[in-house]
């Protein structure tokens, strides 16, 4: 099982330029996440999804949008890239219910907006 | 907005000392969660704690939940230089969503 993949691992976007970070489990989860973690801070939830056709914001939404049309993908779309953006994006899945609730992360995108 | 605050920020120490990080909150957690993470990759998690005074032990690393579920620690015997990088709190407040804390950086030093 490849568990989380997220592409890129590196972009470098210029203000106001769009762009999709992609995120696939091959774990069967009903359950994922989008965080950002900025330099010496922990994750903060951009939006997080239960389920297929079903999203929801967390702390940091604003300048991003989310979709989930299959269980496996969960893409996380910025559209008018801004500096604030710059940030490290990790994706994340669970299955509910799990007896430890273990969240099991990708290896991030590392995502600079000059 | 729910707060984990974790203690100390940063902490360097020499191979074979002991050593104890903090995670409080003002809200009570139903359950808590311990990631460390390493240079380039994404948390892994290291255990998970549900009954308040609840103690968990892996290996070196002994994990305890306060009795009024609003407070963790995580103490390491004997730190190894493998023991080294970022150790972050996660507190689930009766959903599937975690709020992180802030992190401890741990460095051990040989």
């Amino acid at each position: 099982n490849a568990g989380v993949t997220q592409t890129p691992k590196f972009r470098i976007l210029k203000i106001g330029q769009s762009m999709t970070l992609q995120c696939t489990q091959d774990m069967n989860h009903n359950y994922m996440y989008w965080y950002r973690q900025d330099p010496g801070m922990g994750l903060k939830l951009i939006y997080y999804s239960v389920g297929a056709g079903i999203t929801d914001k967390g702390e940091v939404p604003n300048g991003y949008n989310v979709s989930r049309s299959t269980t496996e993908d969960f893409p996380l779309r910025l559209e008018l890239a801004a500096p604030s953006q710059t940030s490290v994006y990790f994706c994340a899945s669970s299955s509910p219910g799990q007896g430890d609730r273990e969240q099991f992360f990708g290896p991030g995108t590392r995502l600079t907006v000059l | 907005t729910q707060l984990l605050e974790q203690s100390p920020q940063f902490l360097s120490i020499q191979e074979g000392e002991n050593l104890t990080v903090y995670c409080n909150s003002s809200s009570v957690f139903s359950s808590l969660q311990w990631y460390r993470q390493e240079p380039g990759e994404g948390p892994v998690l290291l255990v998970t704690v549900v009954t308040g005074g609840e103690v968990k032990k892996l290996k070196r690393l002994t994990f305890q939940f306060g009795d009024a579920r609003k407070d963790s620690s995580l103490h390491i015997t004997a730190a190894q230089p493998g023991d080294t990088g970022l150790y972050l709190c996660a507190g689930a407040f009766g959903n599937e969503k975690l709020t992180f804390g802030t992190g401890t950086r741990l460095t051990i030093i040989p």
